[in-house]
């Protein structure tokens, strides 16, 4: 069984910084390309960032471009995503998903469970 | 950038009754590349639909996805009470992904 577990979010000021996990296991975590998709309070989903299998390709909306770093470890069957020079309006629920093939990903499937990022003086 | 539009917003119906959601693309999207998400309160979302029309592992056969070009349709031939949620459509295109809005299936 696919299982997907984000950790480290929590309350960080404007202007601060915070890294996402999401340990994975079920799967050949290289073999898949992976992504963040986010989800602002009440609101609908906005995706965040891709890598590919190999790390060697990643994506990212504009909205977080320059600011937000993907990056995985294979070894670690581990996905990350570093957040710089956060703002309010990057408050959300975080969610890592695996993709569907190892290059890009036309799909999203499965999802974890989620972190709580808060961006709050 | 494509952009897709989700109608209605919301759906008030009637457990056992027939659900048809839409959603419209500001540019042409390759079938291959739409795809449908249920979510529920609190949880996260689930894949249903994937391609336009095939139906993720474990989705009973009362979902339904079609269409091509700019519209594309789920339809939920009839609705059991653990279908009340919110529906997503998801495109990909030029190294981007785009959400719909969402359109939330409430009880009657």
């Amino acid at each position: 069984e696919v299982q997907l577990l984000e950790s480290g979010g929590g309350l960080v000021q404007p202007g601060g910084s915070l890294r996402l996990s999401c340990a994975a296991s079920g799967f050949t975590f290289s073999s898949y390309a992976m992504s963040w998709v986010r989800q602002a309070p009440g609101k609908g989903l906005e995706w965040v960032s891709t890598i590919s299998g190999s790390a060697s390709s990643t994506y990212y909306a504009d909205s977080v471009k320059g600011r937000f770093t993907i990056s995985r470890d294979n070894s670690k069957s581990t996905l990350y995503l570093q957040m710089n020079s956060l703002r309010a309006e990057d408050t959300a629920v975080y969610y890592c998903a695996k993709g569907s093939s190892t290059s890009y990903t036309r799909w999203f499937d499965p999802w974890g469970q989620g972190t709580l990022v808060t961006v709050s003086s | 950038e494509i952009v897709l539009t989700q109608s209605p917003g919301t759906l008030s119906l009637s457990p056992g009754e027939r659900a048809t959601l839409s959603c419209r693309a500001s540019q042409s999207v390759s079938s291959n590349y739409l795809a449908w998400y249920q979510q529920k309160p609190g949880q996260a979302p689930r894949l249903l639909i994937y391609g336009a029309s095939s139906r993720a592992t474990g989705i009973p056969d009362r979902f339904s996805g079609s269409g091509s070009g700019t519209d594309f349709t789920l339809t939920i031939s009839r609705l059991e009470p653990e279908d009340f949620a919110v529906y997503y459509c998801q495109q990909y295109g030029s190294s981007l992904w785009t959400f719909g809005q969402g359109t939330k299936v409430e009880i009657k």
